[in-house]
């Protein structure tokens, strides 16, 4: 089955600074990449997705990138704000009908 | 329009207890899906439903049951709790096939003791 693997793990930085978070994967057919966003004791929620058509998408400050060939794609988030402290999951396709395998996760600490 | 809603918000069991997590949707999604969530382990998919009638297993699917009540309503069930059972537990519907958005429900936070 699919693969993903996110780094890093945690990633702290300070307010206005850009944060970059990498995912990995192994399944060379994959076509969709999504990036969820989970703040502290809510439910993940879709903020930007990416299809394998494309190499970048962006929505305000938020942008993703995919390189197909090194089988990577990354979540940029320019000019961060405290309210953008989350966990951060990127996915791509599972092997099951419509199902998605996600990576571990990225704490991002958005310092004032 | 609620959404997709989870019952209930917490639990504590005892090892050996049985229980059942409920999940609804008004959406009206084909797919339904069963997610574990640790610490440092990100999302695992337990069990999946890609339409009214049928169920799949995901990755870790030990332990776990699950029932497509109807085209709303997924229920996870756990027969004999064991405390590595302990984590909290989203539902998810999906609207069509290859990839599209999964809609999560608050998710029900269950301690196993």
């Amino acid at each position: 089955g699919e693969n993903v693997e996110q780094h890093p793990s945690t990633l702290s930085v300070q307010e206005g600074d850009s944060a970059v978070i990498k995912c990995t994967y192994s399944d060379s057919a994959s076509n969709y990449f999504p990036w969820y966003k989970q703040e502290l004791g809510k439910r993940p929620q879709l903020i930007i997705d990416i299809r394998s058509n494309v190499g970048e998408k962006k929505d305000q400050r938020i942008a993703v990138t995919l390189n197909k060939t090194a089988k990577h794609f990354s979540l940029h988030i320019t000019e961060t704000q405290p309210e953008d402290s989350a966990v951060y999951f990127c996915a791509s396709p599972g092997s099951g009908y419509s199902t998605l395998t996600f990576g571990k996760g990225t704490m991002l600490l958005v310092s004032p | 329009n609620a959404g997709v809603t989870q019952t209930p918000k917490f639990q504590v069991l005892k090892t050996g207890q049985s229980m059942t997590l409920q999940c609804a949707q008004d959406m009206n999604h084909n797919s339904m899906y069963w997610y574990r969530q640790d610490p440092g382990m990100g999302l695992r998919l337990i069990y999946y439903s890609a339409s009214e009638g049928t169920t799949d297993k995901g990755e870790v699917p030990n332990g776990y049951n699950v029932s497509r009540l109807n085209k709303r309503e997924f229920s996870l069930r756990l027969e004999s709790a064991a405390p590595s059972q302990t984590s909290v537990y989203f539902c998810a519907t999906v609207t069509t096939q290859g990839g599209d958005t999964q809609y999560f429900g608050p998710g029900t936070r269950l301690t196993v003791l």
